[in-house]
C-alpha cells in the first residue's frame, strides 16, 4: 500500500499567520490518465473529514481561498494563507491514485 | 448532498454488526459509495467501495474475508456488514460518495461508532 507521511505531526500556529503541511508518497502519484488523484482533509474534533482540495490544488466546493494546494509527483504541501480560529483540527492528505485508497498520519493545527 | 448513518452500536467480540448510510440530495446510482473506518486516535483506513448502479464492490484485503457491502436503491441507502468482530474494529464508521472526477470521496456521512467489548 502506498504510504503518505505528513509533517509536522502537529502544527501550533498564531491567528493571522500562515501554515504550511507537508505531504509525501512512497511513490509517484501520478495516475494512468495523466491525474494526480491526492487530497487533503480537514477534521474538526467530533465530526467527520471534509474535503478540502482535490487533485493537488483545486479548492473543493465552498472552501476559502485561503486554502492552496501544490506539489507533483511524491511531494504535496498544503497553505492556509491566514489561520483563523476555524482552522483548527486535524489535516489528512489522501490519495486514490492508487489501490486501496490510504490517508496520512494526520497533522493537528491548534492555535498558539 | 446529505449522508445519514445508522446509530452507535456495542458489541461483542465474535459478533457482526451492520452499518446503514441513506444518501440524499443527489441521484444514488450515479456515484459509488465508499466505507472507511477511524480507529480512536488514528488516520482514516479505507475500508471498500460498492456501485449503486451495478452492486459491484471492491475492498480492501484487510477486510476482504468478514465485510460485504450492499445498497438498496429503492431506498438510496448503502449498508456496510463487518463479521468476527475483535476490540481492533472498535472505532468510527463513515460511508462517503465516491468522487470520480476529483479521485477519492468528497461527502461523508457523519459516522457510527461502533465498540467491541466483552
Amino acid at each position: 500500500d502506498i504510504v503518505l507521511t505528513q509533517t509536522p505531526l502537529s502544527s501550533p500556529v498564531t491567528l493571522g499567520q500562515p501554515a504550511s503541511i507537508s505531504c509525501r508518497s512512497s511513490q509517484s502519484l501520478v495516475n494512468s490518465d495523466g491525474n494526480t488523484y491526492l487530497s487533503w482533509l480537514h477534521q474538526r474534533p467530533g465530526q467527520p473529514p471534509r474535503l478540502l482540495i482535490y487533485q493537488i490544488s483545486n479548492r473543493f466546493s465552498g472552501v476559502p481561498d485561503r486554502f492552496s494546494g501544490s506539489g507533483a509527483g511524491t511531494d504535496f504541501t498544503l497553505r492556509i494563507s491566514r489561520v483563523e480560529a476555524e482552522d483548527v483540527g486535524v489535516y489528512y492528505c489522501a490519495q486514490a491514485t492508487h489501490f486501496p485508497q490510504t490517508f496520512g498520519q494526520g497533522t493537528k493545527v491548534e492555535i498558539k | 448532498v446529505h449522508l445519514v448513518q445508522s446509530g452507535a452500536e456495542v458489541k461483542k467480540p465474535g459478533a457482526s454488526v451492520k452499518v446503514s448510510c441513506k444518501a440524499s440530495g443527489y441521484t444514488f446510482l450515479i456515484y459509488g459509495i465508499n466505507w472507511v473506518r477511524q480507529a480512536p486516535g488514528h488516520g482514516p483506513e479505507w475500508m471498500g467501495w460498492i456501485s449503486p448502479y451495478s452492486g459491484h464492490t471492491n475492498y480492501a484485503q484487510n477486510f476482504q474475508d468478514r465485510v460485504t457491502m450492499t445498497t438498496d436503491t429503492s431506498t438510496s441507502t448503502a449498508y456496510m456488514d463487518l463479521r468476527s468482530l475483535t476490540s481492533d474494529d472498535t472505532a468510527i464508521y463513515y460511508c462517503a460518495r465516491d468522487s470520480p472526477g476529483a479521485g477519492g470521496v468528497d461527502f461523508w456521512g457523519q459516522g457510527t461508532l461502533v465498540s467491541v467489548s466483552s
